[in-house]
């Protein structure tokens, strides 16, 4: 059975400073590997996606970059933070077919607070 | 460009009563449609997928059917259960092999005993 998990599960980190958070799938190999935005009581943002290791496509721009290195693992990072920035962080991945008109699952997410 | 719009921000019912969401969408091409449901503190899991080739859905009870006409995808469910309290978010995928996807602001519903 496929898992999905990310890391680290809650995060409060201070304005101006770095950030990176990440996602490993097992037990499918060559997912697209896709992290969303989530605002507190709003939409899913669609922020990067990957169909390959090495290729990241940015949806976009939010002062956050994204990286794949390695079939399994998907980063999303910062090296600063803005308020702007809190939200919920959701990695998701579907299979390698039809584009994204295959299912996607999602994590459990990770929660960031920046003050 | 593609667009999903959800006015209802809020539900709110009682036990059996029934269940209306309604979903529009915009978009140049035959897209792939999703609805999925948001849990507190969850990621969102899948309840409904539908394409041009079913253009309608049947899942744990909630139905969703797809109209080319009016552009509309609508959740329904004739019967809801506390259970079912969740954010639900409207999806769209375009038809053009991409991997973009464009969620709706999503409707809370709240059920109550």
């Amino acid at each position: 059975a496929q898992t999905i998990h990310q890391w680290p599960v809650a995060e409060i980190k201070a304005v101006g400073s770095p950030l990176s958070l990440g996602c490993t799938i097992k037990g499918k190999s060559s997912p697209n590997l896709y992290w969303y935005w989530q605002a507190t009581g709003g939409t899913l943002q669609q922020l990067f996606y990957s169909i390959t290791v090495g290729q990241v496509e940015s949806v976009v721009q939010l002062n956050l970059s994204a990286s794949r290195p390695k079939d399994d693992q998907f980063i999303l990072s910062t090296e600063k933070l803005l308020l702007s920035h809190s939200g919920f962080y959701l990695c998701a991945w579907s299979l390698d077919w039809g584009g994204a008109g295959a299912e996607q699952f999602f994590g459990p997410g990770t929660r960031l607070t920046v003050l | 460009g593609d667009s999903v719009t959800q006015k209802q921000g809020q539900v709110t019912l009682s036990e059996d009563d029934f269940l209306f969401i309604n979903c529009t969408y915009s978009t140049t091409t035959y897209p792939t449609l999703f609805w999925y449901v948001q849990y507190p503190g969850q990621g969102p899991q899948l309840l409904l997928k539908v394409t041009t080739a079913n253009n309608k859905g049947i899942s744990r009870g909630f139905e969703a059917t797809y109209d080319k006409g009016t552009t509309s995808f609508h959740l329904q469910k004739a019967s809801v259960q506390e259970s079912d309290s969740a954010v639900y978010f409207c999806a769209l995928v375009p038809g053009t092999g991409g991997y973009k996807v464009v969620f709706g602001s999503g409707t809370r519903l709240l059920v109550s005993p």
